[in-house]
């Protein structure tokens, strides 16, 4: 089965500053999908950034990208120029599909604060 | 272009009673997925189900737990008899099959929050 461990469980940043959120998940599939998504204090998730075990370049999204070692089976988010608005939980998702039967499996997630 | 839409948005049950979870998908969207996490946790996939159709169910616990995606309507996550240990914030996602990265990824409604006492 496939699981996704997010180890820290609390991270902390200056407003302005760079954040790196580590991710690594088990899987003996040679593709799959990953995926960033953001949880605030209004608990709605939301998508931050999706990566294609194919595909060979990191994805980015504005201030966000993520650095994804396949070998290494790591997957972390690069916050720049951190605002306020990023404090909330992040969690790391894995999906062995994308489309149909598409399940996410998900980590336990990290709180990242934002120091004004 | 409205997003997942869930309802109600917290639910209060005493314990025995029946608790309805309901869910209507994006526009475009024909599958829909229910994750459940409890307090300090991440999500966990509980069931899959396509119009009329469940085809994956392979995290819904296997009494008092059930799911529907008729026809016409909303998906209805149901669980029956509810115990303390049901109280947790349950999320709907939904995504379809179609040629771009917008049209297959899950996107996520706000969540139903259901303490029970």
């Amino acid at each position: 089965a496939q699981t996704v461990t997010q180890s820290q469980p609390e991270m902390s940043v200056q407003e302005a500053e760079t954040v790196t959120l580590s991710c690594t998940y088990d899987t003996s599939e040679s593709d799959y999908y990953l995926f960033w998504y953001k949880q605030p204090p209004s608990r709605q998730m939301i998508l931050v950034i999706r990566q294609e075990a194919y595909k060979q370049q990191n994805a980015t999204e504005n201030r966000f990208s993520v650095n994804f070692q396949k070998a290494a089976k790591s997957f972390s988010l690069k916050i720049s120029d951190s605002q306020l608005g990023d404090a909330a939980m992040y969690f790391c998702a894995y999906s062995r599909y994308t489309g149909a039967n598409s399940k996410l499996t998900f980590g336990k997630g990290i709180t990242l604060s934002v120091r004004p | 272009n409205a997003g997942v839409m869930q309802n109600p948005r917290h639910l209060v049950r005493r314990r025995g009673q029946e608790a309805r979870l309901r869910c209507s998908p994006m526009k475009g969207h024909s599958h829909v997925y229910w994750y459940r996490q409890l307090p300090e946790e991440g999500l966990k996939f509980m069931v899959y189900l396509q119009k009329e159709n469940i085809i994956d169910e392979s995290g819904m616990p296997k009494e008092r737990f059930s799911a529907e995606f008729p026809k016409e309507g909303p998906s209805i996550l149901r669980i029956q008899q509810v115990v303390r240990g049901d109280s947790a914030a349950y999320f709907c996602a939904s995504n379809g099959i179609g040629s771009n990265s917008y049209q297959e990824t899950q996107y996520f409604g706000p969540g139903t929050r259901l303490l029970v006492l």
